[in-house]
């Protein structure tokens, strides 16, 4: 348990589909990520927010849209995906303001796109 | 940002010590070494990481050069379920995690 909760950690949808993966963390974090990993390659950043504001996003489609409420609580709002999109995804957080610390990650959503 | 060169797999037994190393020889005086880890399918892990000393917890050991252009992670007594994937990244002091880089890492296989 690192105190990075993902919800949900499976999920099957359609190309038509829309839905949302959920991220929470309880550990005070003011920073927040949303990670792709594709198989057999590395981890790719795709959005970073730093007090609920967007700071990074790297190029990602449209069709995946991050939304941040409040510093606890990360979304990505999945629509018209494809099948290469289906992927494990993976939130992290981390304490932006304190250099001398590290990032936890969740456990990560496995998303199969049919 | 500093690059790391690790070798793609290595094997260990159960109970032996697995000493995995990782080039980062382009690495400034102001950059850490982390190390991270990742059981298949599940997010990565947080292991340890240091600026110059040697650091221990309860996982692992880190060994860092004199000079720094090296290091070697150390766990003292593997067990079949430290089988994973091992990143080792470089990460500038006062930039955020956006700019971790995982690598492709080392994939240790601990067998019995």
């Amino acid at each position: 348990e690192t105190g990075v909760t993902q919800t949900p950690r499976h999920l099957v949808m359609g190309m038509t589909n829309k839905k949302s993966l959920k991220c929470e963390q309880h550990l005070g974090h003011n920073a927040m990520y949303w990670y792709k990993q594709s198989a057999k390659k590395p981890l790719e950043l795709m959005f970073v927010y730093n007090f609920k504001e967007q700071t990074e996003n790297n190029s990602v489609p449209s069709r995946f849209s991050p939304e941040c409420p409040n510093s606890s609580h990360l979304f990505l709002h999945l629509h018209t995906l494809q099948p290469e999109d289906s992927a494990l995804y993976l939130c992290a957080s981390s304490q932006e303001d304190r250099p001398n610390t590290e990032a936890f990650f969740g456990q990560g959503t496995r998303l199969t796109v049919v | 940002d500093a690059k790391t060169t690790q070798p793609p797999s290595m094997d260990c037994a159960e109970g032996r010590a697995a000493n995995l190393p990782c080039n980062h020889s382009t690495i400034s005086g102001n950059e850490y070494v982390y190390w991270y880890r990742q059981i298949h399918s599940q997010g990565p892990q947080y292991i340890i990481h240091g600026l110059k000393n040697n650091e221990t917890n309860e996982m692992a050991s880190l060994i860092i050069t004199e000079d720094r252009k090296s290091s070697t992670l150390i766990l003292p007594h593997a067990t079949l379920r430290d089988t994973a994937v091992y990143y080792c990244i470089v990460r500038p002091l006062n930039t955020g995690f956006q700019k971790l880089v995982f690598g492709t890492g080392t994939r240790l296989l601990v067998s019995p």
